[in-house]
């Protein structure tokens, strides 16, 4: 079955501590994989994604993420957490087929960054 | 602002109602899509929406009802809830290239709704 796997539901980092957030996903779901972030009371937005090419993405509040075939996961990494970094984060990915294809989610981690 | 306005922001029935949920984008998009999200539960897609054809349906009951009169507008509609549908429902809208898995989903920022 499809999958993708968030080992930890929730994870609590000191602010101006690294952080990392663990996904793994099952290797038929994996051609695009996503981070989106949630904030309170807000819907889902899109943190960075990977399509093809270089491993490493990067988001633009200083986010990235490492895609690892041979570990089938997309770890997202920061070196120095905000209190604005607080939110839900959900990892996904997609596989593209002859139909209309659909994105699988995992079942989010909360990051608390605690002043 | 994502570009994708849902309404109303909360809403309360009871089992016997009926009611709407309303999506609304003018990003030029033509996929829209039904999410529901519940606590601790991975996000689970409901219906998609591909040039105002439902291309998917992930095996939701009936008493949960879309309609897409335009590419621009999402409905869900529904009648006889269980208090086990109390959820966060998202909308989000994409291109809508077919067969591309590689969109960038635009969500809003939901309708929480209790069932009582």
């Amino acid at each position: 079955a499809q999958s993708v796997t968030q080992l930890d539901s929730q994870v609590p980092v000191f602010e101006e501590a690294p952080v990392e957030l663990r996904c793994n996903y099952s290797s038929s779901v994996s051609v695009y994989l996503f981070w989106y972030v949630q904030y309170p009371n807000q819907g889902l937005q899109l943190l960075l994604k990977y399509l093809s090419g270089s491993t490493l993405v990067e988001s633009i509040n200083g986010f990235e993420a490492e895609f690892n075939k041979s570990q089938t996961s997309f770890h997202l990494r920061k070196p120095s957490v905000h209190i604005s970094d607080t939110a839900e984060y959900f990892c996904a990915g997609g596989r593209t087929k002859t139909s209309y294809d659909k994105v699988i989610f995992g079942p989010g981690t909360s990051l608390s960054v605690i002043p | 602002e994502t570009g994708v306005t849902q309404t109303p922001r909360h809403l309360v029935m009871g089992m016997t109602n009926k009611k709407s949920l309303k999506c609304e984008q003018h990003l030029g998009h033509n996929a829209m899509y039904w999410y529901k999200q519940s606590a601790k539960k991975p996000l689970e897609l409901m219906f998609v929406y591909n040039f105002k054809e439902q291309t998917e349906n992930n095996s939701v009951p009936s008493r949960f009802s879309p309609e897409c009169p335009n590419s621009s507008h999402l409905f869900l509609h529904l009648h006889t809830l269980q208090p086990e549908d109390s959820a966060l429902y998202l909308c989000a809208s994409s291109q809508g290239r077919f067969g591309k898995a590689n969109e960038k989903l635009f969500f809003g920022s939901g309708t929480q709704l209790s069932v009582l």
